[in-house]
């Protein structure tokens, strides 16, 4: 069975230093994975996505996240955050099938300190 | 720009007042999908349709119903509120191939309060 474990449910990092939001993964088979991000009050933003092609994914805004099949992990990274980086951020696994329902994590909060 | 539209965008309900959430799609998408969110919780899947087909969750409960007439609309009901059902609730549609990695597109959420 495919499972998620977001290992930090809040993060907090100052303005213009690294960001790191680890992401465990369970899967039988070679998974779908997937970061979206949430602003308070919105719906959520597809970061970045992996599909078992380059293993270090580039997303929107900066982040990036490397595929490690051997740790089964999918961390999101981000050189410096911005204040606006400040969000709900979701790592999610692709069940996969015909109708491809999500797994979610349980979020972990990123706050950014001026 | 190809979309998922969800209205309104903040509804005010009694408890035990039917309610419908409309979510509409410019994007063509076959699968659409109908999540809960409680505060600082992850979206919890309730149904989707793909096409025609509606495909419920074991623990969505039977006061939740949904319906799509067509490809692009699909909508939320519920049939007698509680306090519980107070959240956001978000749409999302997706494509079925698999070499789209099943990417779901959310729309922006409809919040829920009930009173």
């Amino acid at each position: 069975a495919q499972s998620v474990t977001q290992l930090d449910s809040h993060v907090s990092v100052s303005e213009g230093t690294p960001v790191l939001l680890r992401c465990n993964y369970s899967s039988s088979y070679s998974p779908s994975l997937f970061w979206y991000v949430q602003h308070p009050n919105k719906g959520l933003q597809l970061l970045l996505k992996y599909t078992s092609a380059a293993t270090l994914v580039k997303g929107i805004n900066g982040f990036e996240a490397e595929f490690k099949k051997s740790e089964t992990s999918f961390h999101l990274t981000k050189p410096s955050a911005h204040m606006s980086d400040a969000a709900e951020y979701f790592c999610v696994v692709s069940v996969g099938g015909s109708q491809g329902n999500l797994i979610f994590g349980k979020g972990t909060k990123l706050s950014v300190k001026p | 720009d190809a979309m998922v539209i969800q209205n309104p965008r903040y509804q005010v309900t009694q408890f035990g007042k039917p309610v419908t959430l409309s979510c509409s799609q410019t994007l063509n998408h076959n699968v659409m999908y109908w999540y809960q969110q409680k505060s600082s919780q992850a979206p919890k899947l309730l149904f989707h349709y793909y096409d025609k087909d509606f495909n419920n969750e074991a623990d969505t409960p039977d006061n939740f119903q949904s319906r799509r007439p067509n490809t692009s609309f699909c909508f939320l009901d519920i049939r007698s509120p509680g306090l519980g059902d107070a959240a956001m609730y978000l749409c999302a549609t997706s494509r079925e191939k698999r070499e789209f990695a099943y990417e779901q597109y959310f729309g922006p959420g409809t919040r829920l309060t009930v009173t």
